[in-house]
């Protein structure tokens, strides 16, 4: 079975700095892996997905990502953050042979101080 | 772009009320999902539909929870006798099913609040 774990609950940058939210997944075979934003009060938003492409992906808002199957990684990563940046993001797994299944990370809430 | 629409955005009941929350997936969409999330924690997921039949469920969605999708279109969330313990912000989701490499697309969700 797959397993999601976001390595941190909260992060806090200041504006401008980097910032990078870790993800790891545990998968016997290469899975689909996605990063979702929710903003407070609102749906999730896909910031990006890996699906065996390229192992650097970027995604919307500066956002990037990169797949690291040595590491069973997949950090999301943006080189400088802004306000708008805050908000709560959700690593995602979903499975090659059971595709009807996605898994949730825990969730890291992200402030950027001014 | 076309998107998942939920209704209603937010509900107010009485425990032990019925309620129904509504959504329209994307139309040329396969599977169909209802996820919830109580205030401040992490999105917990209920149940999958395709094919016109529940494909998976967690432990939370027990006997007061059902699904449908009556004409096609919509596909609704039945809580029949409401919990304090059931507010909480409700997505529904779907995808299209054609292999493992595509993603979830999210209503903005009902919140539902039970007093």
């Amino acid at each position: 079975a797959q397993s999601v774990t976001q390595l941190d609950s909260h992060v806090s940058v200041s504006e401008g700095t980097p910032v990078l939210l870790r993800c790891n997944y545990s998968s016997s075979y290469s899975p689909s892996l996605f990063w979702y934003v929710q903003h407070p009060n609102k749906g999730l938003q896909l910031l990006l997905k890996y699906t065996s492409a390229a192992t650097l992906v970027k995604g919307i808002n500066g956002f990037e990502a990169e797949f690291k199957k040595s590491e069973t990684s997949f950090h999301l990563t943006k080189p400088s953050a802004h306000m708008s940046d805050a908000a709560e993001y959700f690593c995602v797994v979903r499975e090659l042979y059971n595709f009807n299944k996605f898994y949730f990370g825990s969730g890291t809430k992200l402030n950027v101080k001014p | 772009e076309p998107e998942v629409t939920q209704t209603p955005s937010h509900q107010v009941t009485q425990m032990g009320q019925e309620v129904i929350l509504r959504c329209v997936p994307i139309s040329n969409h396969l599977y169909f999902y209802w996820y919830r999330q109580i205030l401040g924690q992490k999105v917990e997921f209920l149940v999958s539909f395709y094919n016109n039949e529940i494909s998976e469920k967690s432990e939370i969605f027990d006997d007061q929870f059902s699904v449908e999708r009556p004409d096609g279109s919509n596909f609704t969330l039945k809580i029949r006798s409401t919990k304090l313990e059931d507010s909480a912000m409700y997505f529904c989701a779907s995808s299209d099913g054609k292999d493992y490499t595509g993603e979830l697309f999210f209503g903005e969700g009902s919140r539902l609040t039970v007093l």
